[in-house]
């Protein structure tokens, strides 16, 4: 399966600011995602981001809030915009290998004060 | 995408069988069901997926219905690390392959010593 570097772990940031998080594997992927997990809340999809496209939203987000780039097949970069405390949450990227399941990074916690 | 129904919340005594439902029944011919967890703070984690088939491996067994709309999870002899949320997760397959996994709320698994 794939290994996922995923940074920052944690950031605290002021409201008003953006926060941009870096996703990389080690292993060449069509297929990444980015969630975000509310406290005491499951994952919900952000966006897919496939390489040479642009990335699909799901309902309630959008990119202006949420831009996203994926510039190869190793690497994306999700941007949380206009930050305010309601952005607090953990943030994960995930990929998905031919032939394999669905792996995850260990995520972003993200603070904003 | 196929809809999973799954109990809120489950206890199991360290050292036996912990048997997790997941009820799909909308799921169709070419649909998955895979199942992670997530530990406190970790990302989420693969733990097994399959069609029709029962599978096992280290972690686990799936035991899917004839129908396909249901399966089990069986973690055949739990450990207080097992202590998890528990994901059943139907993947819509589009094009050809499986795609975006949607989370629901899982099953929150207490392992008692």
């Amino acid at each position: 399966s794939a290994v996922i570097s995923q940074k920052p772990s944690r950031d605290i940031c002021q409201r008003g600011t953006s926060l941009t998080i870096q996703c990389q594997v080690d292993s060449q992927v069509t297929m990444m995602f980015w969630y975000r997990q509310q406290p005491g809340q499951s994952l919900t999809l952000i966006a897919t981001a496939n390489q040479g496209s642009e990335a699909t939203y799901e309902s309630g987000f959008v990119i202006d809030k949420f831009p996203i780039s994926r510039p190869n097949l190793t690497f994306s970069t999700l941007t949380v915009s206009n930050m305010s405390p309601e952005d607090s949450s953990i943030y994960l990227c995930s990929v998905k290998l031919q032939g394999y399941g669905y792996t995850f990074g260990s995520g972003t916690r993200l603070t904003v004060v | 995408d196929a809809k999973t129904t799954q109990p809120t919340s489950m206890d199991c005594a360290e050292g036996r069988a912990a048997n997790l439902p997941c009820n799909h029944s909308t799921i169709s011919g070419n649909e998955y069901v895979y199942w992670y967890r997530q530990i406190h703070s970790q990302g989420p984690q693969y733990i097994i997926h399959g069609l029709k088939n029962n599978e096992t491996n280290e972690m686990a067994s799936l035991i899917i219905t004839e129908d396909r709309k249901s399966s089990t999870l069986i973690l055949p002899h739990a450990t207080l690390r097992d202590t998890a949320v528990y994901y059943c997760i139907v993947p819509p397959f589009l094009g050809g392959a499986t795609n975006k996994l949607i989370f629901g709320t899982g099953t929150l698994l207490a392992v008692q010593p």
